[in-house]
């Protein structure tokens, strides 16, 4: 079952925060988050295990709450580089099933 | 530097037609994987492969089957293409042992098919 990611899309100025929420109905044993500019394939970012750690990859970060089966992609201080469309992938229990969701986008303005 | 290829950047091909799509990766990687992407439904898996001649389905398998006779490459074929499988397809690649999906995906650039 795709998760449910929120939200739809959210336009930033340059060095504003945003929050991109990814949730899904069933257990989760992992969290992908990938980032696709436009007319590019998406490009990995990071992988948050069961286990609730938190991860960072430069200005950007995510956590993974497995109680509340939900995943959570901090932007901080948005650059124009960010800009593009963020899909989470989910992986249930039994580590198969990947699923991605249907994506934000993100869009940074000067 | 990692790769995925696709065969085709753009394609037209009319209904009924019979339609290849290749894939090639140079990372020796296990798990290939074919997706198609349309506005506002994400990325969806139409078929994945975790070893030669292995193949599962995934999501959207109805229309399409799949070929993995050597390890770097994994085609996907529409048989009887139709107009509602005009859309963005997306190769992608990833180290795994067994079926194991969790690690990183490699994408390729995708192939943009247009059916008339």
């Amino acid at each position: 079952q795709q998760p449910v990611q929120s939200p739809q899309a959210v336009i930033l100025r340059e060095g504003e925060d945003a929050v991109i929420n990814c949730s899904s109905s069933k257990a989760l044993y992992s969290v992908h988050w990938y980032r696709q500019k436009h007319g590019e394939a998406p490009v990995f970012l990071m992988i948050l295990l069961k286990g609730g750690e938190q991860k960072g990859h430069d200005k950007i970060s995510a956590s993974f709450n497995e109680k509340k089966q939900q995943s959570s992609l901090y932007l901080t201080a948005s650059q124009l580089s960010y800009s593009g469309t963020y899909f989470c992938g989910t992986e249930n229990n039994y580590g198969q099933n990947f699923v991605f969701g249907p994506g934000t986008r993100l869009s940074v303005l000067p | 530097d990692v790769k995925v290829t696709q065969s085709s950047r753009y394609l037209v091909k009319r209904t009924g037609e019979k339609v290849f799509l290749e894939c090639v990766q140079d990372m020796d990687h296990e798990n290939m994987f074919w997706y198609r992407q349309d506005p506002g439904l994400g990325l969806r898996l139409i078929y994945f492969s975790y070893d030669v001649k292995m193949k599962e389905k995934g999501d959207i398998p109805e229309g399409y089957s799949v070929s993995r006779e050597k390890k770097e490459r994994f085609s996907l074929i529409l048989e009887s293409a139709s107009t509602n499988q005009t859309s963005m397809y997306l190769c992608a690649s990833s180290f795994g042992a067994g079926t194991s999906l969790n690690n990183e995906q490699f994408f390729g650039p995708g192939t943009r098919l247009t059916v008339l």
